[in-house]
Parts: structure tokens; sequence; C-alpha cells
């Protein structure tokens, strides 16, 4: 069985900062991670996902992850935090090999500071 | 490509009564999730269909909840005797079941709430 453990269920950041936010998985087969934001009231939207390709990984809005198979991480940064990037973010895994629903982290907060 | 839609987006019912939401999925995903969340927490996994074949139920489906997806397209997840407990956002999501990565696409969502 597959989990996932987001570190910090709060993070404030000032505009222009860098934004952080730590996943750290379990799996006993190979993992596919994804991150995925959701605003108020909404569904989630796909920020980006790791399939055994790259280890750094690109998504929308200028974030970026990082896969760490010795670290068993997955950790989601943006240099420059932007107002918009206030939402809450969810960490989630899936085994890839046929099994593809995801289990989620419980997520992180993200407040940005003017 | 019109995404993954959900209806009602917001039910209030009163205890006791029934509830069915539909999903529609995007049109040639042939994979069906339904999840559940509920406020400060992630999304968890219910159910999911291939085509019309409901493969996998979770723990959390009690005999209360019944889903279906008659013919492989849209979706619908019913909630008999509804109890406050069941105050929650349920999510529906869609995909393809071969391909790198196999994104799952997620809906708006449809807000239950019970009083």
């Amino acid at each position: 069985a597959q989990s996932v453990t987001q570190l910090g269920s709060h993070v404030s950041v000032s505009e222009g900062a860098l934004v952080l936010l730590r996943c750290n998985y379990s799996s006993s087969v190979p993992p596919y991670l994804f991150w995925y934001v959701q605003y108020p009231n909404q569904g989630l939207q796909l920020l980006l996902k790791y399939t055994s390709a790259a280890t750094l990984v690109k998504g929308i809005n200028g974030f970026e992850a990082e896969f760490k198979k010795s670290e068993t991480s997955f950790h989601l940064t943006k240099p420059s935090a932007h107002m918009s990037d206030a939402a809450e973010y969810f960490c989630a895994v899936s085994d890839g090999y046929g099994d593809y629903k995801l289990s989620f982290g419980a997520g992180t907060t993200v407040t940005v500071r003017a | 490509d019109t995404g993954v839609s959900q209806d009602p987006r917001h039910k209030i019912t009163k205890r006791g009564q029934n509830v069915t939401f539909r999903c529609d999925p995007i049109s040639e995903h042939n994979r069906l999730y339904w999840y559940r969340q509920t406020l400060g927490q992630g999304p968890e996994f219910l159910t999911y269909f291939q085509n019309e074949a409901q493969l996998e139920k979770s723990r959390l489906l009690s005999d209360r909840f019944s889903a279906e997806r008659p013919k492989g397209s849209f979706s619908t997840l019913e909630i008999q005797r509804t109890e406050q407990g069941d105050s929650a956002m349920y999510l529906c999501a869609s995909s393809l079941s071969s391909g790198s990565g196999n994104t799952i696409y997620f809906g708006e969502g449809s807000w239950l709430t019970v009083v």
C-alpha cells in the first residue's frame, strides 16, 4: 500500500519568497507521485507529476518538484511566491502498475503575505 | 475536452433522505473514480470503475452508498438514509487506463450538507 505524509499543515510566506512544501512517500513498488492544488470551494488541479522519467519535474505556474528515492521525498518548490499561490496543496501517490488510484496526504495550506 | 463535470455542485438535505450525485467524465476516459473530502483533510478514495465494471470499493463505502456507471459513460453516486457524518465534498475524477502517468483529472466536486 502507498501513503504520503505532508510535513506542515500550514505554510506562510512573503510575496516573492521561496515556497517549499514537503512530502514524503511510502510505497512498496516504484511510485508515481503527484502534486495537486485546490482553491477554495473548487476541485483539484494537477500541478505536476513524476512517472519515473526525469527526477526534476516542472509543472504549471512556476512550480517544480524533485523526486529523491534515497530520501523517499517529493518536495514542491517555487522560487518566488505570488499572491495567487494562496491555496491548499496535496501530495499524492499511486503505484503506477495498473492500480492508478491516488492516496493523498492531508494537505498544506499556503498563505502569502503582501 | 470539457473536463469532468459534476452535478449538483451543492446539496443540502435532511438527515434520512436519499441523495444522488452525477458525474460526467472526460469523454475518452475509461476509468472513473469517486473520492470524498472532509474539511481539512485530503481526498479519500471511495470506488472506481473501468468502463462499466466497478473494480474496487473502499471500506469507507458503507452499504448506504451505491455507485453505478451504466454503459461506461456517466456515473452516479447515491447515498441512502443520509447521516450528518456524510457531510463532505464528493469528488469525481477520470483517467485513461493506459499510457504514462495516467493523470487523474478531477471535477469541481459536489458539496453535501446533511442537516
